[in-house]
């Protein structure tokens, strides 16, 4: 069965420091997104991308997240500058059409100390 | 109001029991509704999209209430694999689907 996979796992770095968190949707999906967690809150919705566009955002996605599908595989989030704050489990999601199911990969949990 | 609002729990049933979980949503032009389950620390899982005419698959049962705005998912014959945070997830707008914070089951022998 097709999945989105998602790598790294784990990612730990320092405040400040750039992260790229990468995303390999399901190969005929058209939508994809990211979504994030922090220990013990809700899934928030970041972001939203279509037709290598960002197609939706929250309030969440400030300038310091940018989004990028570099290749016909490849689904990237970017966190440029990392607080501690940041510090959660980002899932990748993608989807066949437009607010239809998603599907998600395992997550990457991302530690900013 | 929030965008989607679910009863945290948790519920604690036993084994065959039936359960009831409602979620209410504050856009009433919304047009995709969905339940998902979570494990623990694990990327959610579609459960079953919910239709106007309400909709089954097996021992789960969803409901859809659009004068109400509200959501509900019914499992019978709870199995101790049920336990999971079950959580109703709505399309705000556009593309974005908004998830409720979701609402703990414990299934107990």
């Amino acid at each position: 069965e097709p999945e989105v996979t998602q790598t790294p796992s784990h990612q730990v770095t320092q405040m400040g420091q750039e992260v790229i968190l990468r995303c390999v949707p399901i190969s005929n999906h058209l939508y994809f997104y990211w979504y994030r967690q922090i220990l013990g809150q809700k899934v928030e919705f970041l972001v939203s991308f279509y037709n290598n566009e960002i197609s939706e955002k929250s309030e969440i996605f400030d300038d310091q997240f940018s989004v990028e599908r570099p290749d016909g595989s490849n689904f990237t989030l970017k966190i440029r500058s990392t607080k501690l704050e940041d510090s959660a489990m980002y899932f990748c999601a993608s989807s066949p059409g437009m607010v239809e199911k998603l599907f998600f990969g395992s997550g990457t949990q991302l530690s900013v100390l | 109001r929030k965008e989607v609002e679910q009863d945290p729990g948790p519920f604690n049933v036993p084994e065959g029991a039936t359960v009831a979980f409602n979620c209410t949503y504050s856009n009433s032009a919304s047009q995709s509704f969905f339940w998902y389950r979570q494990d623990c620390r694990k990327e959610p899982k579609l459960l079953m999209s919910v239709y106007s005419s309400g909709n089954e698959d097996g021992r789960f049962t969803a409901q859809l209430n659009r004068a109400s705005q509200y959501i509900s998912l019914l499992i019978r014959d709870s199995k101790l694999s049920d336990s999971a945070t079950y959580l109703c997830v709505v399309n705000q707008y556009g593309n974005k689907l908004v998830f409720g914070a979701g609402t703990i089951l414990r299934v107990k022998s």
